[in-house]
C-alpha cells in the first residue's frame, strides 16, 4: 500500500488566518481525497482531487473555504481559510490504491486547533 | 440522505475472546464495504473489504460478513489482543463510485 505523509502534524492557529496542509504520497496515484474528522466523530469527505482538473467538492464544502491544489500525481494541498473555532478538526488525506479498485489508504492526519 | 451507522458506540471485550462489531447501511446501491481501524492520534488503517457479490471474507484474525437482505455488515475479530483496542469504522461506496461514506464508529476496548 501507498505510504502517505502529511505536514504539519498539528497546528494552533488564530481566528481569521489560514492553514495549508500538505499531503505527499510515495507513489503516483490518480485519486486523492481530503476528509475532515471533527472531535470524537466520524470522517466526512470534503473533496476529491484529481491531477490536472479542479477538485470536486461535497455538499457543504466550498472552494473559497477549502481551496485544493493537485499539481502532480504524488502531492496535494488543502487550505482551510478564514479560520474559526468550528474548523478545529483533524484533516486527513487519502489515496486510492491503483492495485485494487477502491481501497483507500489514509495519511496520519493534521490536527488543527483554532483559537 | 443515505447513511451508514453502527449499532453500538462502545464495546468492551476480554482479551482472548472474540469480538463482533456491527454496522447497518441504508443505501441499497452500496456495492463496496470497508472496515477501518483508527488508533488514537493516527489515521484510519485499512483492515478488510468486501464487495456486494460476496457474503463473507476472511483475513488474518478478522472476518467480514455482509447480509444484503437486511443491509447489515459485521466485523469479527478473533482472539482479541490489547493492540486491537481502537475505534472501528465501516464505510461504503455505491457501484462505480469511489467516494466513501463512513459510519459513526465503535470504540473497542480490550480488557487485559
Amino acid at each position: 500500500s501507498a505510504v502517505i505523509s502529511q505536514k504539519p502534524s498539528r497546528d494552533i492557529c488564530q481566528r481569521g488566518t489560514s492553514l495549508t496542509i500538505q499531503c505527499q504520497v510515495d507513489s503516483q496515484v490518480t485519486m486523492m481525497f481530503w476528509y475532515r474528522q471533527q472531535p470524537g466523530q466520524s470522517l466526512t469527505l470534503i473533496a476529491t482531487a484529481n491531477q490536472g482538473s479542479e477538485a470536486t467538492y461535497e455538499s457543504g464544502f466550498v472552494i473559497d473555504k477549502f481551496p485544493i491544489s493537485r499539481p502532480n500525481l504524488t502531492f496535494s494541498t488543502l487550505t482551510v481559510s478564514n479560520l474559526s473555532p468550528e474548523d478545529s478538526s483533524i484533516y486527513l488525506c487519502s489515496v486510492e490504491d491503483r492495485g485494487s479498485s477502491l481501497e483507500q489508504y489514509f495519511g496520519p492526519g493534521t490536527r488543527l486547533t483554532v483559537t | 440522505g443515505e447513511s451508514v451507522g453502527l449499532h453500538l458506540p462502545t464495546l468492551s471485550v476480554q482479551e482472548g475472546d472474540n469480538s463482533i462489531i456491527n454496522c447497518a447501511y441504508s443505501n441499497s446501491a452500496s456495492d463496496y464495504f470497508i472496515w477501518y481501524k483508527q488508533e488514537s492520534g493516527k489515521g484510519p488503517q485499512f483492515i478488510i473489504d468486501i464487495r456486494s457479490n460476496m457474503d463473507k471474507r476472511q483475513g488474518q484474525r478478522v472476518t467480514v460478513l455482509l447480509n444484503k437482505t437486511v443491509k447489515h455488515l459485521s466485523l469479527q475479530i478473533a482472539a482479541t489482543q490489547p493492540g486491537d483496542s481502537a475505534v472501528y469504522f465501516c464505510a461504503e461506496a455505491p457501484f462505480g463510485n469511489e467516494k466513501l461514506t463512513f459510519g459513526t464508529g465503535t470504540r473497542l476496548t480490550i480488557i487485559p
